[in-house]
């Protein structure tokens, strides 16, 4: 029969633009929030962390902002290009090393 | 620094086959975490091995089982191989315990017929 697959939220945003992909979280008691990216045909790849203590943390073209009381995360990339199309994730950590991933969000860029 | 590579990158096998997948870690990193992904149940995690110990699992039978050696590399099998069982296999590692910023590999793409 046909195969169903995870449901990926889509942002679709032009060449140069900024983007602002959301994550909700449920897990208050997390040390740290991170994001991962992951390209067609390549393993996941960590952009960014930052700690529960913090609000904003900026890196090279991204900015991860986390508001506890809403329990909300969101990563900025300025200047959105091409090879920012990837499926973004913001995994939380299962103890030991363990990472649980949700569906991500697809970010496509468009010349 | 050589990054985590995983070999094979493609197999092909039939049902009720066995596999293993082999992973090497970058070197240095002493912690090997294994993730399954489909298109319907995403990115999963299978275990976590550090000096050579499993210390974490996730929630798949038993037919999924793995080891890690003392020079860190780690391998993975599955038994009795199911059509439900083709998927990408990661694997990442990490220099320490508690890293959230893991390494992977491209992975190992299994086909089961």
């Amino acid at each position: 029969g046909e195969s169903v697959g995870l449901h990926l939220p889509t942002l679709s945003v032009q060449e140069g633009d900024n983007s602002i992909i959301n994550c909700a979280y449920s897990n208050s008691a997390s040390d740290y929030f991170i994001w991962y990216k992951q390209e067609s045909g390549k393993g996941p790849q960590f952009i960014i962390d930052i700690r529960s203590n913090m609000d904003k943390r900026q890196g090279q073209r991204v900015t991860v902002l986390l508001n506890k009381t809403v329990k909300h995360l969101s990563l900025q990339i300025a200047a959105t290009q091409p090879g920012d199309s990837a499926v973004y994730f913001c995994p939380f950590s299962g103890g030991y090393n363990k990472l649980i991933f949700g569906a991500g969000t697809r970010l496509a860029v468009h010349p | 620094k050589a990054g985590v590579t995983q070999t094979p990158r493609y197999l092909i096998k039939t049902r009720g086959q066995q596999v293993t997948l082999s992973c090497s870690p970058i070197s240095g990193h002493r912690s090997v975490s294994w993730y399954q992904q489909t298109p319907g149940q995403g990115l999963q995690f299978l275990f976590e091995y550090f000096s050579e110990t499993q210390r974490n699992k996730g929630n798949f039978p038993g037919r999924f089982s793995g080891r890690q050696f003392s020079n860190s590399r780690s391998e993975m099998n599955v038994s009795t191989l199911e059509l439900g069982d083709s998927a990408l296999y990661l694997c990442a590692s990490t220099p320490r315990a508690g890293d959230y910023e893991q390494y992977f590999g491209p992975g190992t793409r299994l086909t089961v017929t």
